[in-house]
């Protein structure tokens, strides 16, 4: 499978604290995204980090990525309830076809 | 209007029944997606059209039948369905991907989905 693999797969935190999720695959990419999902409905984006790129800001989330060990990881700061959700990281394979592979997810949890 | 429609929210429907989910963007976007999520598990691609042609199709039995009638509609096609197709079906799309290290080319527009369940 060329299936990503995210950790933590369940996240726990009390509000204010960060957050941090990790991505893990298997094939050469052009870019990884992450997106959020609210329960039972459709993902959002969030940000993407090129392959040439190492980190990446918006607002209070910080991506990173190593392409040598094939991971990403996406870090959420001061998070807040409303931040609960699943979050998945998704790479397009460099396959140049419109091909997305989502990751196995982690489900974030922020406790007020 | 960044918006993706996906119509009906919830479908119930038997083995022997025929139904369609239906999704609708006017943001111009020429690539359009199909996925289908179970619970807790990620997107599954199950079929790509670019141009309103068909050009992924991921291995998805023939009881799923999709249509890219124009460029803002997608259609999908259900008949004798069994209850393992129950899942949440989303719908996507987004720009045609000339650079394929463009951002905005890249990104994807999710509906909210529809919540399937084949009794």
């Amino acid at each position: 499978s060329q299936q990503g693999e995210e950790d933590p797969q369940a996240l726990s935190i009390q509000e204010g604290e960060n957050a941090t999720m990790n991505c893990s695959y298997k094939t050469s990419i052009n870019n990884l995204q992450w997106y959020r999902q609210n329960s039972g409905r459709g993902l959002v984006h969030l940000i993407l980090i090129r392959s040439n790129e190492r980190e990446k800001h918006s607002g209070r989330l910080r991506v990173t990525l190593d392409t040598s060990k094939k991971s990403s990881s996406l870090l959420i700061t001061a998070s807040r309830a409303a931040d609960t959700a699943s979050y998945f990281c998704a790479t397009d394979g460099n396959s140049g076809t419109y091909k997305y592979i989502f990751g196995t997810g982690t489900r974030l949890k922020v406790l007020a | 209007d960044t918006e993706v429609t996906q119509t009906p929210k919830h479908l119930v429907m038997g083995m022997t029944n025929k139904k369609s989910l239906k999704c609708e963007q006017h943001m111009g976007h020429r690539a359009m997606y199909w996925y289908k999520q179970k619970a807790k598990k990620p997107p599954e691609l199950m079929f790509v059209y670019s141009y309103e042609k068909l050009s992924i199709n991921e291995s998805v039995p023939s009881r799923f039948s999709p249509e890219c009638p124009n460029s803002s509609l997608l259609n999908l096609h259900l008949h004798a369905l069994q209850p393992e197709d129950s899942a949440l079906y989303l719908c996507a799309s987004s720009q045609m991907r000339t650079d394929p290290t463009s951002i905005a080319k890249n990104i994807q527009y999710f509906g909210a989905g529809t919540r399937l369940s084949v009794l």
